[in-house]
């Protein structure tokens, strides 16, 4: 069975960072692409970030560009999001996701069940 | 980026309505198109990918069409489980981009 479980949301203050990770099992975490997705209060669902499973290549938002790094630690079946320089607009529900098809798994296809960040002083 | 637009935002209907949702891409994605169900508090369902086809252990009333930039999800027979919100999201090219999606309320 796939799981994919978040952690290390939480309340930070604007200018802050925060590491967000994804334990993964039930498939081979290295075959597959990745994705972050977040979803701010009362809003819609935003890609933030993904990953090829091949071979690392990595892809981002124009929103979190040159602040958010997505990175995977494949001996530990484990996802990250490093997030700095945090403003207020990243306040979300931040999913991890697995996909499929495409360069980077660009089918979402097994989800977590969300960590919640907020971005606030 | 592609924008996606979908509509309507939301709608009303009734269990056993025949319910069609739009989506419209900025430019041409062939069949690269993702349908997903989202459930207050929950995580988004995949429901159809490329355009048309049914993911396994989604009932057949979901079905998908579309080519290009113009795409519909129909629901043949609204059931109650069904009241949730739908959107889309295009696999054509990163940044993913998703619809705003279509909220689907009991009439």
């Amino acid at each position: 069975e796939v799981q994919l479980l978040e952690s290390g949301g939480g309340l930070v203050q604007p200018g802050g960072s925060l590491r967000l990770s994804c334990a993964v099992s039930g498939f081979t975490f290295s075959t597959y692409g990745m994705s972050w997705v977040r979803q701010a209060p009362e809003k819609g669902l935003e890609w933030v970030s993904g990953i090829s499973g091949s071979d690392g290549s990595t892809y981002y938002a124009d929103s979190v560009k040159g602040r958010f790094t997505i990175s995977r630690d494949t001996s530990k079946n484990t996802l990250h999001l490093q997030m700095n320089s945090l403003r207020a607009e990243d306040t979300a529900v931040y999913y991890c996701a697995q996909g499929f098809g495409g360069v980077f798994g660009s089918t979402l296809d097994y989800w977590g069940q969300g960590t919640l960040v907020t971005v606030s002083s | 980026d592609i924008q996606m637009t979908q509509s309507p935002s939301s709608l009303s209907a009734s269990v056993g309505d025949r319910v069609t949702i739009t989506c419209r891409a900025s430019q041409s994605i062939d069949n690269n198109l993702n349908w997903y169900q989202q459930k207050l508090g929950k995580a988004p369902n995949l429901l159809i990918h490329g355009a048309s086809t049914l993911q396994s252990g989604v009932p057949s009333r979901f079905s998908g069409r579309g080519s290009g930039t113009d795409f519909t999800l129909t629901i043949s027979s609204l059931q109650p489980e069904d009241f949730a919100t739908y959107y889309c999201q295009q696999r054509s090219r990163a940044p993913l981009t998703f619809g705003g999606g279509t909220k689907v309320e009991i009439k």
